[in-house]
């Protein structure tokens, strides 16, 4: 069964540093998304991605955020300088089209930043 | 602003029994509500999906209700097993297709 694949699984990085965290959708979806979940907290929108642009983003996709669809499979989120309070997984998920509204999420990327 | 409330306390049942979680919600007029899984750990996982049109839906031993008048939606697992034991989480569309979950419930089944 198809699904989402995200790397790497765990990430530490220091403070002010960039990151780059990796997604793979499901091949024949097409609409992307970046949640984030802080420990203990609620899973969080934070950008959607559709047609090769941002459809819809929250408050914290602010300009430290970014998104790009590289190539025909990939999808990433980067975050330029990175903050403490950026500690979180993050995940990926996609979707198919039309009125199939069902989100499928990859595995997640645990960012640490020291 | 939008809310979506669920049970901030765990849900302990013991196995076989029916487990019945609670999402709420206010200032809201959705299209669709969801349902997802979350292990520890872990991404959601999808489970079932009712529109507003919708007063109940099932897949196997999981049965989900919305009523847009109370603002509310339960969802039942029948005949609950030990692997059943996760958070549940209820999600409501938001603009652009994107999901707004709530905190979820941990459910645990004991033996």
């Amino acid at each position: 069964e198809p699904e989402v694949t995200q790397t790497p699984s765990h990430q530490v990085t220091q403070m002010g540093q960039e990151v780059i965290l990796r997604c793979v959708p499901i091949s024949n979806h097409l609409y992307f998304y970046w949640y984030r979940q802080i420990l203990g907290q609620k899973v969080e929108f934070l950008v959607s991605f559709y047609n090769n642009e941002i459809s819809e983003k929250s408050e914290i996709f602010d300009d430290q955020f970014s998104v790009e669809r590289p190539d025909g499979s990939n999808f990433t989120l980067k975050i330029r300088s990175t903050k403490l309070e950026d500690s979180a997984m993050y995940f990926c998920a996609s979707r198919h089209q039309g009125q199939n509204y069902e989100q499928y999420f990859g595995p997640g990327t645990r960012l640490t930043v020291t | 602003s939008q809310k979506i409330e669920q049970n901030s306390e765990a849900l302990n049942i013991q196995e076989g029994k029916t487990a019945t979680l609670t999402c709420n919600y206010t200032n809201y007029s959705p299209a669709y509500l969801q349902w997802y899984r979350q292990d520890p750990g872990r991404g959601p996982v999808f489970l079932l999906l009712i529109r507003e049109n919708e007063k109940e839906k099932r897949k196997e031993r999981l049965k989900v209700t919305f009523d847009t008048t109370l603002k509310q939606s339960l969802f039942h697992i029948t005949a609950s097993q030990p692997a059943d034991s996760a958070t549940y989480l209820c999600a409501l569309d938001a603009s652009g297709y994107a999901l707004n979950f709530g905190k979820g419930t941990s459910l645990l089944v004991t033996p």
